[in-house]
Order: C-alpha cells, then sequence, then structure tokens
C-alpha cells in the first residue's frame, strides 16, 4: 500500500486560510469515508484533528476543517495561527481493512 | 480521562527482539481495538497493524507480517507489540492508539495516542 500523497510544506502569514491535499485511490480516499488528519508538533505524539473526512473531536478548534473529492481529501485551516504551526498527516481506511498514512506536510506561519 | 502510556525507551542490537508495551486507563480496555504505528527520526508515520483486546484477533500491514506480533492483557489493560530480527531500519517511536469501538468495524481514526517509545537499533 502506498502513502497518500501530500504536499511537502504549506505556508502563510497569520490569519490566512491554507488547505493541505491528501491524494489516493480509489481503493483508499476515494472508496471510504474514513480520512482523518492529525496534527504533530515536534516530539510529541501526533493529535486527532479531523475524523470521518469532515468531523472534528471535541476541542479542536472550529478554524480546522475536512472535505473530500473523489480520490482528494483536504485539510483547510481558516485564520492561521502561530500554535497551527507543525506537521500534518492524513490517513485512510483502505481496501484491505488495513490504513495508509500520507507522507506528511509541514505548515509554516510566516 | 482515557490515556495509554507507554514502556520506555529501548536499545536493540540487530537481530534480536523488542516488546512494547501499551497500558491503558479511563475506557474498556476490551471495547475497542489498539494500533500501532511507528514513525522513523525524520520520516513520516506508518501504520503496523491493530488488535482487538476482545478476543486478540489482529490485524498486520503487509510489510510486518511474520515479523510482527501483537497481543494483550485484559487484566491489566494493556496491550502489547513485539518486533523480531531488528534492523537498523527499525529504529523508530513506536505509538500505541486507540481504534474505533469494536462493536463495527475497525474503519476510522485514531483518537488518542501513546506518548511514544523509542527503539533504537544499533
Amino acid at each position: 500500500q502506498s502513502a497518500l500523497t501530500q504536499p511537502a510544506s504549506v505556508s502563510g502569514s497569520p490569519g490566512q486560510p491554507i488547505t493541505i491535499s491528501c491524494t489516493g485511490t480509489s481503493s483508499d480516499v476515494g472508496g471510504y469515508n474514513y480520512v482523518s488528519w492529525y496534527q504533530q508538533h515536534p516530539g510529541k505524539a501526533p493529535k486527532l484533528m479531523i475524523y470521518d473526512v469532515n468531523n472534528r473531536p471535541s476541542g479542536v478548534s472550529d478554524r480546522f476543517s475536512g472535505s473530500k473529492s473523489g480520490n482528494t481529501a483536504s485539510l483547510t485551516i481558516s485564520g492561521l495561527q502561530a500554535e497551527d504551526e507543525a506537521d500534518y498527516y492524513c490517513s485512510s481506511y483502505t481496501s484491505s481493512s488495513t490504513y495508509v498514512f500520507g507522507f506528511g506536510t509541514k505548515v509554516t506561519v510566516l | 480521562q482515557v490515556q495509554l502510556v507507554q514502556s520506555g525507551a529501548e536499545v536493540k542490537k540487530p537481530g534480536a527482539s523488542v516488546k512494547v508495551s501499551c497500558k491503558t486507563s479511563g475506557y474498556t480496555f476490551t471495547g475497542y481495538y489498539v494500533h500501532w504505528v511507528r514513525q522513523a527520526p525524520g520520516q513520516g508515520l506508518e501504520w503496523m497493524g491493530w488488535i482487538n483486546p476482545n478476543g486478540g484477533v489482529t490485524n498486520y500491514a503487509r510489510k510486518f507480517q511474520g515479523r510482527v506480533t501483537m497481543t494483550s492483557d485484559t487484566f491489566i489493560s494493556t496491550a502489547y507489540m513485539e518486533l523480531n530480527r531488528l534492523t537498523s531500519d527499525d529504529t523508530a517511536v513506536y505509538y500505541c492508539a486507540r481504534g474505533t469501538p469494536n462493536y463495527g468495524s475497525t474503519a476510522g481514526s485514531f483518537d488518542i495516542w501513546g506518548q511514544g517509545t523509542m527503539v533504537t537499533v544499533s
């Protein structure tokens, strides 16, 4: 199972919106509404930000939103803040009843 | 609150085995899948497999089949991941994470993560 494709880096100024894409295949992203997104700060464990494509866990800022179209899922951060600077990973359930992660995207707040 | 607390860092020789523990609290251990994910230094996340603590059924990523064993001890609400025939490529931080409730499909996300266990093979 190949990793999902994400841009290596995305940057934006405080207050601006950014979007991170996550491209897979019809056997993973395109085939199931089980895409999730994780935020990881250096030296820390990942944190769930979005589950089942577009749902936010309790306690996650509503500045974070998710969507999906075909084989590509997206994470949007509206109103970028300094604390959003981190690595972000998408993940998808697959047709093999396994999971696959994306390569990861480093978000930089300018 | 829900917590997953992992065992401490390990240093192993090539060819050896390592067993990492993940002690859970704050929820019904037998009610949720437990997944294992690893992250090599400077690299991304890699899913290794899951275990259903209610019965012990497992599902491993193809890459690790034959080399990994995931088990659980329901009496102490602890999951374990053992990896054999270690090489330098196995140097990574290993995470356990809580998955979906096991009354349904394994499909979903990982909502609570352990703090990670650094395994160094050298």
